[in-house]
């Protein structure tokens, strides 16, 4: 089992969805856990990193939380064209020194 | 949030020759900072961890002696491509960290003739 899943896609919706983005990790040790948004042909941007279980919002976008399950998600409200990039969770356990990425999920929202 | 840049953005070489990637942290002190690899459409591979006063530590598979690392500061890494070929050219990109998380650059497109 990897540490860290997450569902490839592509996953294509249309502008104004919800979306929802997922991953699941298996090590109960990880401390921090974030999203990043990587346009192609650039470096990953960071958009949200969480500590603890429950709900982190900024604008249009959710971060949650639930270690109990080990699942962690990233909603975007009123999706644009722009948010069209891969999405890549990531984890970290030891204060930075263990750090996971998921795979990431490539992300296309149709005008 | 913190900003790390990279310098430069493109390169294009012959083969044979050395190239050498920048990575800066402008606003914040960076004792660890890492290297990755992307080829199109795939996944960031992890090449090597680079530490501030010490040597690098390379993944497995990664040549030590191809991809020069050296963390001279708090804010500044570089890698260096040595004797670079046309199965070297890809997507590098740096990160560097902090207790909660990594910042990553913009990224280096490298392209070997």
């Amino acid at each position: 089992q990897k540490e860290v899943e997450q569902d490839p896609g592509p996953l294509s919706v249309p502008e104004g969805a919800i979306v929802s983005l997922n991953c699941t990790y298996s090590n109960s040790a990880f401390q921090y856990f974030m999203w990043y948004r990587q346009y192609s042909r650039k470096g990953p941007e960071l958009l949200m990193y969480t500590y603890s279980s429950g709900n982190k919002e900024d604008g249009r976008f959710t971060a949650q939380v639930d270690k109990s399950s080990k699942y962690i998600s990233l909603f975007i409200r009123d999706s644009q064209p722009s948010d069209s990039a891969t999405y890549l969770c990531a984890m970290t356990w030891n204060y930075g020194q263990n750090f996971v990425f998921g795979p990431g999920t490539r992300l296309s929202v149709l005008p | 949030g913190a900003v790390v840049s990279q310098h430069p953005s493109r390169v294009i070489c012959k083969s044979g020759t050395s190239v050498k990637i920048e990575c800066r942290s402008l606003d914040f002190q960076a004792t660890t900072m890492f290297w990755y690899r992307q080829f199109p459409k795939q996944s960031l591979m992890l090449m090597a961890t680079s530490n501030e006063g010490s040597k690098a530590t390379y993944e497995q598979g990664v040549e030590k002696d191809k991809f020069l690392i050296n963390h001279a500061s708090l804010t500044l890494s570089t890698l260096t491509v040595t004797s670079a070929h046309p199965e070297d050219s890809s997507f590098y990109i740096c990160s560097a960290r902090t207790r909660e998380t990594q910042y990553f650059g913009p990224g280096t497109r490298l392209l070997v003739l």
